[in-house]
């Protein structure tokens, strides 16, 4: 049973462009939470995906969007990139027992940004 | 962004040593979690705590959730080589009404064992 996927694992940008991240989460949860993990910090709440809606944003600028698809994969958008944004992305998901199960983590997508 | 107080920042132990943190807040939380990351991994969850003085163990690994909701300690016993990675407690506060909620991470204990 795969947990939760995300592509790429590395990324390096230039500041000023655009990143699309991306989530598949794991087999049956319909649920998918973006967070950012600066280096020797906890992460931090992007935002919640569920039913391809944003139910939840945490303190982060209009740069960041994001989107779930019907299949309930999602991805982060990330436009205008700062040297300030590179960090490591996490993907988690959940479904409807999250209760028992909490929050399962992907491995990150280690974004750079030059 | 909100974080929780966690501490210590770091443990240098020796192998067979017991190991405690400890997580406070100035909220009340849902839920308390407990993460061990590993270097280039996501946060894996150890333990999970739902009620106000819950106690919970799994193997050598017990955690409590405080009776005031602010906080929640961890304890490893016996430690071993393999416990080394840095240890994240997260607190869940359900959106009001909802059974849904963000996690509220502390900024890690990153533990070291000397064999």
């Amino acid at each position: 049973d795969a947990g939760v996927t995300q592509s790429p694992t590395h990324l390096i940008k230039t500041r000023g462009q655009q990143v699309t991240l991306r989530c598949s989460p794991k087999s049956g949860h319909d649920t998918v939470s973006w967070y950012q993990q600066a280096l020797g910090q906890g992460p931090q709440f992007i935002f919640q995906y569920y039913e391809e809606e944003e139910r939840q944003r945490g303190n982060f600028p209009d740069r960041f969007s994001g989107h779930q698809f019907p299949n309930y994969s999602s991805e982060l958008n990330v436009n205008a990139l700062l040297l300030g944004d590179s960090a490591l992305y996490l993907c988690a998901s959940s479904g409807q027992d999250s209760r028992s199960e909490g929050y399962t983590f992907g491995s990150g997508t280690r974004l750079t940004v030059v | 962004g909100q974080q929780l107080n966690q501490s210590p920042q770091s443990m240098f132990i020796q192998e067979g040593e017991d190991v405690s943190m400890n997580c406070t807040s100035s909220s009340i939380f849902n839920t308390w979690l407990w993460y061990k990351q590993d270097p280039g991994e996501g946060p894996v969850l150890l333990i999970a705590l739902y009620k106000a003085g819950e106690l919970t163990s799994n193997g050598r690994l017990t955690a409590q959730f405080g009776i005031t909701r602010k906080d929640s300690f961890l304890n490893i016993s016996a430690s071993i080589p393999s416990d080394v990675g840095i240890y994240f407690c997260a607190g869940l506060m359900y959106a009001g009404g909802t059974s849904y909620g963000k996690l509220t991470f502390g900024q890690g204990t990153i533990l070291t064992v000397h064999p």
